[in-house]
């Protein structure tokens, strides 16, 4: 019944593959994001995409791309991954106008690159 | 463009006594703002939002904001904290293009026994 899933939950993995986390949201929602946590916690932007447009943050490098079979998914791949690709991704959706309605959050995947 | 500044990166307040986080939000058209709660190895939840309605807002748990457009700000308090408050609180601002979210650094509060 989780809203906002993601998987997987904990990813390690060496310097150089190339991974994917998947997200599914099964609230019906038109948007879903992709969010990177640092160590920080600090939260950036990725990616916003809807079936009508995919938003890019332009400081994302383009080893990172954002792939959506279908309206209720948004997996994130990332290739040759780096060290400082370490962090917690978060996938969110929104309905409408996210202004009015806010997030919905998936529980985050921990990636650790070694 | 729209920020958010949460002027307090950690806070620390014994069970029972008030909460205060603070966030200052910098925007060109009147915002949307939200607060989310992160639980240690947990992901986001909404604690409340402000829309543009009632400029007193309550949400989750007893927490409270209210909107201060002369200050622009939106601070976010609890009357009483529980030792279940201790987490991570984002202070959120809605962007006027791209349907997206800009959130502020965080404020860790830490409730004491």
């Amino acid at each position: 019944d989780t809203a906002v899933s993601q998987t997987p939950k904990y990813l390690v993995t060496q310097m150089g593959n190339d991974k994917s986390i998947k997200c599914e949201q099964n609230l019906g929602h038109d948007t879903m994001y992709w969010y990177k946590q640092d160590s920080k916690k600090f939260l950036k932007i990725m990616f916003s995409y809807n079936n009508k447009e995919l938003i890019i943050n332009e400081t994302v490098p383009n080893r990172f791309s954002p792939k959506s079979p279908d309206k209720a998914h948004l997996n994130l791949h990332i290739n040759s991954l780096e060290l400082g690709d370490s962090a917690v991704y978060f996938c969110a959706s929104s309905r409408g106008q996210v202004e009015t309605y806010g997030y919905t959050f998936g529980s985050g995947t921990r990636l650790t690159v070694v | 463009a729209q920020s958010v500044t949460q002027l307090d990166s950690h806070v620390s307040v014994s069970e029972g006594t008030p909460v205060l986080l603070r966030c200052n939000y910098s925007s060109s058209y009147s915002p949307s703002l939200f607060w989310y709660v992160q639980h240690p190895n947990k992901g986001l939840q909404l604690l409340l939002k402000y829309t543009s309605a009632a400029t007193l807002v309550k949400g989750i748990n007893g927490f409270e904001a209210e909107f201060k457009k002369s200050e622009t700000s939106f601070h976010l308090t609890k009357p009483s904290a529980h030792m279940s408050d201790a987490a991570e609180y984002f202070c959120v601002v809605s962007r006027n293009a791209g349907n997206m979210l800009t959130f502020g650094g965080g404020t860790r509060l830490m409730v004491k026994p």
